[in-house]
């Protein structure tokens, strides 16, 4: 089993509605939770972290953090074309070398 | 603030030809940069970790002398894919950390190699 479970997709999605993206993990020491939005041929921009468990909103995005459940999600709200990207989790221990361990990615698809 | 660039964008070279690609940030020092490679709707694959004035640490499964990595400074690191084949194909990323004890990265805009 991998550390980082993430579904490809992809995942298409009409202008306005709310989109649910998902990770499964199985290290229990896992404490920073992030999300991270890559455009085709780009680099990754980190949209959003968690630290632990709880939920955290920024804008149409909210992110969720089960740990009881190895479960964490993103939420966008309103979606737009404009959101049409590769959606990677990321997650990492606290403390030592803080590197985080990647889902694949979902591609998500935002048509008009 | 926060960018790191790559370049060049995009490479396409022989077989058997070395390549250089170069990761600066540009408003930053960046003590600590990391190597990805990515392949189509696979995750990013952690390659090294390079600290500035150190050698570098490269994780398992990667051929230290294949993939050269050099730190020279708080805003530059180097990757030199050595005598690369077709099976080097990739998407390159790199990305920098401001600080030790800090989890948040920025990435730069990859490169994309082609060995023909």
């Amino acid at each position: 089993q991998k550390e980082v479970e993430q579904d490809p997709g992809p995942l298409s999605v009409p202008e306005g509605a709310i989109v649910s993206l998902n990770c499964t993990y199985s290290n229990s020491a896992f404490q920073y939770f992030m999300w991270y939005r890559q455009y085709s041929r780009k680099g990754p921009e980190l949209l959003m972290y968690t630290y632990s468990s709880g939920n955290k909103e920024d804008g149409r995005f909210t992110a969720q953090v089960d740990k009881s459940s190895k479960y964490i999600s993103l939420f966008i709200r309103d979606s737009q074309p404009s959101d049409s990207a590769t959606y990677l989790c990321a997650m990492s221990p606290f403390g030592g070398s803080y590197i985080p361990t990647f889902g694949r990615g979902t591609s998500l698809i935002v048509h008009p | 603030g926060a960018v790191v660039s790559q370049h060049p964008s995009r490479v396409i070279c022989k077989s058997g030809t070395s390549v250089k690609i170069e990761c600066r940030s540009l408003d930053f020092q960046a003590t600590t940069m990391f190597w990805y490679r990515q392949f189509p709707k696979k995750s990013l694959m952690l390659m090294a970790t390079s600290n500035e004035g150190s050698k570098a640490t490269y994780e398992q499964g990667v051929e230290k002398d294949k993939f050269l990595i050099n730190h020279a400074s708080l805003t530059l690191s180097t990757l030199t894919v050595t005598s690369a084949h077709p099976e080097d194909s990739s998407f390159y990323i790199c990305s920098a950390r401001v600080t030790s004890g800090k989890f948040e990265q920025f990435f730069g805009p990859g490169t994309r190699l082609t060995v023909l």
